[in-house]
């Protein structure tokens, strides 16, 4: 069975320092990483993925996250936060050949003027 | 541009009510998938279409079900609306099974 775990319900940071949401996942077999954006009253945003290849992902809106398999995690970064990145932040998983996404309970991050 | 459509985003319907809420789709995606958000929770999947198989999740009760009359669009039917069923409703699709997922805006149902 897949499994993600989001341990933190929110994260403050202030503008214009690095931010960190954290995720770490179970999965049997190679996993499939995700990570979605969702603003008030909107549908969820796709951000990043990861799937195979380079351990450090690069996504939209400059985020990024970091693959570590010894640890089963995939934290989602970004170097300096913005007021605008206030929102509610999903970490997902999947495996090959499973046909749904299996989302964490997501962090809320409220970056501070 | 290529996007998932939902309408209405606000539907108010009535304890018992029959609903209707619809998704479209101009990405030509062969997934299509039907979720249920409630107060900034995790999207619980309710079921999904790949191509025209539908694939309902378990515990999803059956007073939702949905169509896909083609590829393009699907429909949530809730049959009784309970006042348990108020929530936000999230359509998204993926090329395929595994591939990210794009999502409408989502309708909020209101159940009086």
């Amino acid at each position: 069975a897949q499994s993600v775990a989001q341990p933190e319900d929110q994260v403050n940071v202030a503008e214009g320092n690095p931010l960190t949401v954290k995720c770490t996942y179970s999965v049997s077999g190679n996993p499939y990483l995700f990570w979605y954006v969702q603003y008030p009253n909107r549908g969820l945003q796709f951000l990043l993925k990861y799937i195979t290849g380079d351990n450090l992902v690069k996504g939209s809106y400059g985020f990024e996250a970091e693959f570590n398999k010894s640890q089963t995690s995939f934290h989602l970064k970004k170097p300096s936060a913005l007021v605008s990145d206030s929102a509610l932040y999903f970490c997902a998983v999947t495996r090959p050949g499973f046909q749904k996404l299996v989302f964490g309970t997501g962090t809320r991050l409220l970056v501070s003027p | 541009d290529a996007m998932v459509i939902q309408n209405p985003r606000y539907q108010v319907t009535q304890f018992g009510k029959p609903v209707t809420l619809s998704c479209s789709q101009t990405l030509n995606h062969n997934v299509m998938y039907w979720y249920q958000q409630k107060s900034s929770q995790a999207p619980k999947l309710l079921f999904h279409y790949y191509d025209k198989d539908f694939n309902n999740e378990a515990d999803t009760p059956d007073n939702f079900q949905s169509r896909r009359p083609n590829t393009s669009f699907c429909f949530l039917d809730i049959r009784s609306p309970g006042l348990g069923d108020a929530a936000m409703y999230l359509c998204a699709t993926s090329r395929d099974p595994g591939d990210e997922q794009y999502f409408g805006p989502g309708t909020r149902l209101t159940v009086t």
